[in-house]
């Protein structure tokens, strides 16, 4: 079966331009998590959803990040205005639910990189 | 507040046996994960624990101490393929470790 997949796989942008990152969970999944990971770094936790909505937003750094998901599916990672510190991979994840024991399952990121 | 440290680097060689920790402080725990990244990839599920004690998975496994806020990945007849970073999990409010980077050598 199709695993999580996003897109684009590479974004170029300039500072100051806003992006909009994509991602299609595995079919089922109810959960779905947004990571970011800068070069040399670990991974950092942004955001959340169970079905459509965001229980926990407190790893948004700004208030230039937002998400959305609807029909409980495709979720989309909103940077307005994008800076240099932008610049990372951004990982989406899904899992069966949010339990503890939910596995969740890595889609191959988007490389974004703010000129 | 929550804190994980694991070891930044470290080397092995192949066929060898090389233990990566974790300890962490956390105020609530609902499991740990160990996900396997390879160099530009993402990371893939490696192991989970709950309890305390080993899970044993092929040549990986992973052992919890909730009462010493500990944990280990043990890779056993290391092979050139896991040269990769091990990411230590807290479910709780997601906290991920920054990695081990592991090298293995010939």
């Amino acid at each position: 079966g199709a695993g999580v997949s996003q897109s684009p796989s590479n974004k170029v942008t300039e500072k100051g331009k806003d992006v909009e990152l994509r991602c299609d969970p595995i079919s089922g999944h109810t959960a779905l998590y947004w990571y970011r990971q800068s070069l040399g770094q670990g991974l950092e936790f942004l955001i959340y959803f169970q079905g459509n909505s965001a229980p926990d937003k407190s790893g948004l750094p700004s208030d230039r990040f937002s998400a959305e998901r609807t029909g409980g599916s495709v979720s989309t990672l909103t940077i307005q205005r994008t800076q240099q510190e932008d610049s990372a991979v951004y990982l989406c994840a899904s899992s069966l639910g949010k339990g503890g024991r939910e596995t969740q399952y890595f889609g191959p990121g988007t490389r974004l990189l703010v000129l | 507040g929550q804190n994980i440290d694991q070891p930044t680097e470290m080397t092995a060689t192949e066929g060898a046996i090389v233990q990566i920790n974790c300890t962490y402080q956390t105020s609530g725990f609902n499991g740990l994960f160990w996900y396997q990244q390879h160099a530009g990839e993402a990371p893939t599920f490696l192991s989970y624990n709950v309890l305390d004690g080993l899970e044993e998975k092929g040549r990986f496994s992973s052992f919890l101490s909730r009462s010493k806020g500990y944990s280990y990945l043990l890779l056993k007849e290391l092979q050139m393929k896991d040269s990769a970073s091990y990411l230590c999990v807290f479910t709780d409010k997601l906290i991920f470790g920054t990695g081990t980077r592991l090298q293995v050598f010939p």
